[in-house]
């Protein structure tokens, strides 16, 4: 069981190109979400999603695209990148019980250059 | 919307001392809390959760967290640290089944040998 699989580990873009991190889960599970970690300042939500077909934005969506074709997969896509999007990017997932904790992939680690 | 604070944002402890990192959350009825670990280069792992009507929880790797409704904590503890305890530690809490997740900003903990 994979769990949630999120590619590639590492990217290095310039500003100004575009590209897509890839996000899949195994686990059956309807939400999903991106989040962004940058030291000192935890976790913030970029978008999510509670099914197929349905996404909203979080905390921090500027500069992110994403949707959502299939139940398994939840691409994150940067657009225009900067350097101010230099992070490192988690993808997660979690069920719908009352008290279901999200499942995390390893994440990527994007630098803008 | 819910929050959690985390006071400390480095804990030091001595090898075979006490750990306490400490989480507070914004007053809800009923609150889902989590405690995930995020050793270096990985994502994140959940190590507990709050059940309702429990308080004091148990987790992985022996530690615990005790709910506290009267002063809207949740702090993490451990009898006894070892060096493989060493990470960042993550509070979260959740508006319930389906929605987002909040997390504080993180602690990190050294273990002294």
């Amino acid at each position: 069981n994979a769990g949630v699989t999120q590619t590639p580990k590492f990217q290095v873009l310039k500003t100004g190109q575009s590209m897509t991190l890839q996000c899949a889960q195994d686990m059956n599970h309807e939400y999903m979400s991106w989040y962004r970690q940058d030291p000192g300042m935890g976790l913030r939500l970029i978008h999510y999603s509670v099914g197929a077909g349905i996404t909203d934005q979080g905390e921090v969506p500027n500069g992110y695209n994403v949707s959502r074709s299939t139940t398994e997969d939840f691409p994150l896509r940067l657009l225009s990148a900067a350097p101010s999007q230099t992070s490192v990017y988690f993808c997660a997932s979690r069920g719908t019980g009352t008290n279901s904790p999200l499942h995390f992939g390893n994440g990527t680690r994007l630098t803008v250059t | 919307a819910q929050s959690v604070t985390q006071l400390g944002s480095h804990v030091s402890v001595s090898e075979g001392a006490l750990v306490l990192l400490r989480c507070n959350y914004s007053s809800s009825v009923p609150p889902y809390l989590f405690w995930y670990v995020q050793y270096p280069n990985q994502g994140l792992q959940l190590l507990l959760k709050y059940t309702t009507g429990a308080t004091l929880v148990k987790g992985i790797n022996g530690f615990e967290a005790e709910f506290k409704k009267s002063e809207t904590s949740f702090h993490l503890t451990k009898p006894s640290a070892h060096m493989s305890d060493a990470a960042e530690y993550f509070c979260a809490v959740s508006d319930g089944p389906g929605n987002q997740f909040y997390f504080g900003t993180g602690t990190s903990l050294t273990v002294i040998p």
